[in-house]
């Protein structure tokens, strides 16, 4: 059962747009979503995440919006670079009684200069 | 900041042999993780310790699999009896935990990759 999806495999953008990340969750006990970016042969690296209190955060190029009632996470990269292509994955973590944290299958953006 | 270290690379055995690898997590991350990831999945959460105390499984995790943090700062993964399916991508993370914790995300090492022939 995967309780974070990721339904794009993967996704282009043309450079300086705007690129846009969706994952959907099923569980309604998740309270905390992150966003990583992964390169090849390269660990995850945390980009940004939000608390299920809030609806939005923002860091930079990066904004990641939450919409509770769809149970839909989304990232926003503005403007989009090259240097973003990479694999994108969304993760989340339950609200108690356990600390992991469950990831989608990941979708991989090309930022075409 | 030396981050999440993780020792070897890479690492190729013949079925049937044991393994271990290593994971160094940042100095002052009391919570430490274990994933595995094949090629097109996301990481797959097999196992996490609070300082040295085991705190939960994975189901997917077999008894050929045992991880231990004797002295709750770094952490090895020992697989026995390799199979072919082992192979995969080991990644160790961390996280500091405390008190009214909201954010706190992983730190992800660079993996070790295990080739089981």
């Amino acid at each position: 059962d995967q309780q974070v999806k990721q339904n794009s495999p993967s996704l282009s953008v043309q450079e300086g747009r705007i690129s846009i990340l969706n994952c959907d969750y099923t569980n309604s006990m998740f309270d905390y979503f992150l966003w990583y970016k992964k390169y090849p042969a390269e660990g995850p690296t945390f980009l940004i995440s939000i608390s299920s209190i809030k609806d939005k955060n923002e860091d930079g190029r990066f904004t990641v919006f939450l919409n509770k009632s769809a149970k839909h996470l989304s990232l926003h990269i503005v403007p989009s670079q090259p240097g973003d292509s990479a694999v994108y994955f969304c993760a989340a973590r339950f609200t108690s009684g356990t600390y992991k944290y469950i990831f989608g299958t990941g979708t991989r953006l090309k930022v075409l200069a | 900041d030396t981050g999440v270290s993780q020792d070897p690379r890479h690492k190729i055995t013949k079925r049937g042999q044991n393994v271990t690898f290593r994971c160094d997590p940042i100095s002052e991350h009391n919570r430490l993780y274990w994933y595995r990831q094949t090629l097109g999945q996301g990481p797959e959460f097999l196992t996490y310790f609070q300082n040295e105390a085991q705190l939960e499984k994975s189901r997917l995790l077999s008894d050929r699999f045992s991880a231990e943090r004797p002295k709750g700062s770094f952490s090895t993964l020992e697989i026995q009896r390799t199979e072919q399916g082992d192979s995969a991508m080991y990644l160790c993370a961390s996280s500091l935990a405390g008190d009214g914790e909201l954010n706190s995300p992983l730190h992800f090492g660079n993996g070790t990759r295990l080739t089981v022939t």
